[in-house]
């Protein structure tokens, strides 16, 4: 019963490099969610998604961008990375709509911008 | 603008009573959530509460109050595995989820 799952786990990249994290589940679940969490604050989200072709803009989008061409599959993807984007971060999956139920989280992806 | 507002860090001891306090300021309300977290995994979510009053699963009870904005986690028997990070977070008027800081929880045996 695998839920959600994140790759990579670890990632180092260096200033100007661009990357791909992939979330996948297996719940059959619509809704899928990108948060970053950093010491000290909230999750933060950073794009979402309602359905497969369908994305949307969280909190904090800039930078990064997603795609859900399948509706298991919703990829973050950094353009061209930058120290602030040094975080850890988690996909998020949910069969209810509008937060009014459970989100099921990866296990995160540590990423380092040097 | 938003806030969510729970304690840093928290210490007890094992097989006592601990409650973490999460006080909030959202722009409308639809609903409150528990997550735990421990170091370095994903959080799990624990308990969801709209209405007020208090809700009880296991050893693990939340509680609301809509008219004051406050919400605690009461963690009972505390064991050595409760020690982990507790996220609150609310949905706001637009359904969008508020998430407070987390509140670290360390049990001493």
């Amino acid at each position: 019963n695998a839920g959600v799952t994140q790759t990579p786990k670890f990632r180092v990249l260096k200033t100007g490099q661009s990357m791909t994290l992939l979330c996948a589940q297996d719940m059959n679940h619509e809704y899928m969610y990108w948060y970053r969490q950093d010491p000290g604050m909230g999750l933060r989200l950073i794009h979402y998604s309602v359905g497969e072709g369908t994305t949307a803009k969280g909190e904090v989008p800039d930078g990064y961008n997603v795609s859900r061409l399948k509706k298991q599959n919703f990829l973050l993807g950094l353009e061209s990375a930058a120290p602030s984007q040094t975080s850890v971060y988690f996909c998020a999956s949910s069969v209810l709509r509008d937060h009014t139920g459970e989100l099921f989280f990866g296990e995160g992806s540590r990423l380092t911008v040097l | 603008g938003q806030n969510i507002d729970q304690p840093t860090e928290m210490t007890a001891t094992e097989g006592a009573i601990v409650q973490i306090n999460c006080t909030y300021q959202t722009s409308g309300f639809n609903g409150l959530f528990w997550y735990q977290q421990h170091a370095g995994e994903a959080p799990t979510f624990l308990s969801y509460n709209v209405l007020d009053g208090l809700e009880e699963k296991g050893r693990f009870s939340s509680f609301l109050s809509r008219s004051k904005g406050y919400s605690y986690l009461l963690l009972k028997e505390l064991q050595m595995k409760d020690s982990a990070s507790y996220l609150c977070a609310v949905s706001d008027s637009n359904y969008q989820l508020i998430w407070g800081a987390g509140t670290k929880l360390i049990i001493k045996p």
